[in-house]
């Protein structure tokens, strides 16, 4: 088992150009989530899917967009770029939301010059 | 609204001293679950566990152990005699039924020999 995938690992882009993160799980959950990491910040929700089409926003989703047209696929967009939106981004997935173990891919680096 | 709390933001010991991280959360919830992960510096996180609200046993896994306390609403970690792999940077987060993840801003934990 793989676990959590994500592609691509880094990315450098400039202002204004757009972008797709691909998280792929093969465990079968039922939750997937994007989040993330700035320094000092800890990690932060952007969206989150509870099943294959639904996705809903989480604590930071401006300028992001998801989908979920496959239950092992999560995708996160990036329609115009900015600045503000480098950071480190992390896929999860849980079979179940609440209290069970989520399970994190490696990460994605992404600068935004 | 839920909140996590690490008030410590940077440790230092040196190999051998116990450390103890703490982690101070807020929920309205009555069921609600509590984590903690690890993100050593290859950038990974890596769960190391989870403890519901009905269950204030401690818990004690080799040299870490965990002390909850609805008391205080605190669920603080500690390692035993640490060493310098134990060196990353630790994160607690909360959980209620069907939520996400809230994490907080993480506890960076430097272990020199």
């Amino acid at each position: 088992n793989a676990g959590v995938t994500q592609t691509p690992k880094f990315r450098v882009l400039k202002t204004g150009q757009s972008m797709t993160l691909l998280c792929a799980q093969d465990m079968n959950h039922e939750y997937m989530y994007w989040y993330r990491q700035d320094p000092g910040m800890g990690l932060r929700l952007i969206h989150y899917s509870v099943g294959e089409g639904t996705t809903a926003k989480g604590e930071v989703p401006d300028g992001y967009n998801v989908s979920r047209l496959k239950k092992q696929n999560f995708l996160l967009g990036l329609e115009s770029a900015a600045p503000s939106q480098t950071s480190v981004y992390f896929c999860a997935s849980s079979s179940v939301a609440g209290g069970y173990e989520q399970f994190f891919g490696p990460g994605t680096r992404l600068t935004v010059l | 609204a839920q909140k996590v709390t690490q008030a410590q933001t940077e440790i230092s010991v040196v190999e051998k001293e116990d450390v103890t991280l703490d982690c101070v959360y807020e929920t309205r919830d009555t069921t609600y679950y509590l984590f903690w992960y690890k993100q050593p510096p290859s950038g990974e996180l890596v769960f190391l566990i989870r403890r519901n609200s009905f269950d204030e046993q401690n818990e004690i896994s080799g040299r870490y152990s965990w002390n909850f306390q609805k008391s205080t609403s605190s669920f603080n970690f500690t390692i035993t005699a640490s060493q310098v792999v134990d060196s990353a940077v630790y994160f607690c987060a909360l959980s209620e039924a069907s939520t996400a993840l809230i994490f907080g801003k993480g506890t960076t934990l430097s272990v020199s020999s």
